[in-house]
């Protein structure tokens, strides 16, 4: 059964601040790395798709890096905004399905 | 582009009792997930479709859980005879190639089995 771990899973930040989160993920098998936003009554809205070890993709204060021989990536969030707090999902595809972490949720305190 | 489509979004029923969840994807994607997400956990994958093909349906509770996608567009989930460990959102998501390709979400269907 594929692990695919996040951590942590809540966390609380003060507005203003920077903040990142880990998704840990099988070394072998390597096809792609998702991350995933999901606003609390809105549907998961896709933030990266990562597929290269070394990768690193930018979205406005959101960045995420890939490291697919180690077997993590980190999601960074700079400058957080009440807008922010979501939970962060990613997910790993290897030889077979696309396999969710359990997310991390986020609350941004104003 | 209108989104992925699903209903209802919020549904209570007794246990034992069926329920069927429908969805609509983005026109011209092919392949349609079902995930099922309970409260503290990933998405876990039910099923997929690729066309009006089933491609994995190893974690869908067969003896309860059916699903068909109709002349490979909209998708119908249904749940006979109901449980409570059952209660859920269940997500429907759409994607032109396979699972390298972002997935694009409906906003989910909130299931409680009291």
């Amino acid at each position: 059964i594929l692990n695919v771990e996040q951590s942590p899973q809540s966390l609380h930040v003060q507005e203003g601040d920077s903040t990142n989160f880990t998704c840990s993920f099988p070394s072998s098998n390597f096809y792609a790395l998702h991350w995933y936003r999901w606003e609390t009554a809105k549907s998961p809205e896709a933030l990266f798709v990562m597929t290269l070890n070394g990768d690193e993709k930018k979205k406005g204060r959101i960045s995420a890096t890939l490291n697919t021989k180690e077997g993590y990536s980190y999601l960074y969030i700079k400058g957080s905004q009440p807008e922010d707090s979501a939970t962060y999902l990613c997910a790993f595809k290897g030889a077979q399905k696309l396999v969710f972490g359990q997310g991390t949720r986020l609350t941004i305190n104003p | 582009e209108a989104g992925v489509a699903q209903s209802p979004r919020y549904k209570i029923i007794e246990k034992r009792q069926s329920v069927a969840f429908w969805c609509n994807p983005i026109s011209g994607h092919a392949t349609l997930y079902w995930y099922q997400q309970i409260l503290g956990q990933g998405p876990k994958l039910l099923i997929q479709f690729q066309n009006n093909g089933v491609v994995d349906d190893s974690q869908l509770p067969k003896d309860r859980f059916s699903a068909e996608r109709l002349k490979g567009v909209d998708s119908t989930l249904k749940i006979q005879p109901a449980k409570l460990e059952d209660s859920a959102v269940y997500l429907c998501a759409s994607s032109l190639e396979g699972v390298t390709g972002e997935l694009f979400f409906g906003e989910g269907s909130r299931l409680t089995v009291l």
